[in-house]
C-alpha cells in the first residue's frame, strides 16, 4: 500500500516566522511530487511542483530527499494569508489506463498568528 | 485559460435517494478527468478517473458510478445514497503529459 505521511499539526506560528513541513512517502519509485494548499472548505490548489531535488518560488521552497524518501516545504516570512492546510502529494507513476496516479497526504494545518 | 466547474455547490439528500453531480472543463481538449471524495479529517480518495469519452476506471468498489458523455463533461451518480456517502466531492482535470491536477470548487454532500 502506497502511503504519504504528514504531521497533521496544527502549526501555530507568528507573522514573519519561518516554518517547515515534512512529508514522507513509501513508494521509492515515485516520480514527482507536489504541494497543494487547501483553505477551509475549499478545493486544493497547486502551490508547487517538484521534479528534481527541489524548487523555489518566492517565499516558498520545496526540497526532495529521494534517499530518505521525504519532501519538505519551507515558508519564509509567514503571512496571515498563508494560514491553510498544506497537502503533500506524490506521483506514483503512469498507470496502465493512461493517467498518472497521485497519492495525497492528509495535510498539515498552518495557522499564522498576528 | 482553463476553468473547471462543478454543481451544485452544496446538496442535502435523504438516504436512499439518487445522486447526480456534474463537472465541466473549459479551455482544454481531451483532458484526463477525476472524481475524488474528501471525508471529514481524511485525505482525498480517488473514486474514478477517465482518459476519454466513455472510458471510466474505478478505484474503489462502492455504490457510486461515473460517466463521461462528452469530452469535457464528467458525471458522478448513485442510484441510492448511503449515510457514508457524505463528504466533499471534488472533480479535477489534468493534461495527458503532466501529472499536475487542477480541482474544481467541489460539492459538499450531506446524506441525512
Amino acid at each position: 500500500r502506497k502511503e504519504v505521511e504528514q504531521d497533521p499539526g496544527p502549526f501555530n506560528v507568528p507573522e514573519g516566522a519561518t516554518v517547515a513541513f515534512n512529508c514522507t512517502y513509501s513508494n521509492s519509485a515515485s516520480q514527482s511530487f507536489f504541494w497543494y494548499r487547501q483553505d477551509c472548505r475549499k478545493e486544493p490548489k497547486l502551490l508547487m511542483s517538484v521534479y528534481s531535488s527541489g524548487n523555489e518560488d518566492g517565499r516558498f521552497t520545496a526540497q526532495l530527499n529521494r534517499a530518505s524518501q521525504y519532501i519538505s516545504l519551507l515558508i519564509r516570512d509567514s503571512k496571515l494569508s498563508d494560514s491553510a492546510t498544506y497537502l503533500c502529494v506524490v506521483n506514483e507513476g503512469y498507470s496502465g489506463a493512461g493517467s498518472y496516479q497521485l497519492t495525497f497526504g492528509k495535510g498539515t494545518k498552518l495557522s499564522v498568528i498576528p | 485559460s482553463q476553468t473547471i466547474h462543478q454543481w451544485p455547490a452544496t446538496l442535502v439528500q435523504p438516504v436512499g435517494s439518487p445522486l447526480s453531480l456534474e463537472c465541466t472543463v473549459e479551455g482544454t481538449s481531451n483532458p484526463n478527468l477525476y472524481w475524488y471524495r474528501q471525508a471529514a479529517g481524511r485525505g482525498l480518495q480517488l473514486l474514478f478517473y477517465s482518459v476519454g469519452i466513455g472510458q471510466i476506471s474505478s478505484e474503489v468498489p462502492q455504490n457510486l458510478s461515473a460517466s463521461r458523455p462528452q469530452d469535457r463533461q464528467f458525471i458522478l451518480s448513485s442510484k441510492k445514497l448511503l449515510l457514508s456517502d457524505s463528504g466533499f466531492y471534488l472533480c479535477a482535470w489534468s493534461g495527458t503529459r503532466l501529472a499536475e491536477q487542477y480541482f474544481g470548487p467541489g460539492t459538499r454532500l450531506t446524506v441525512t
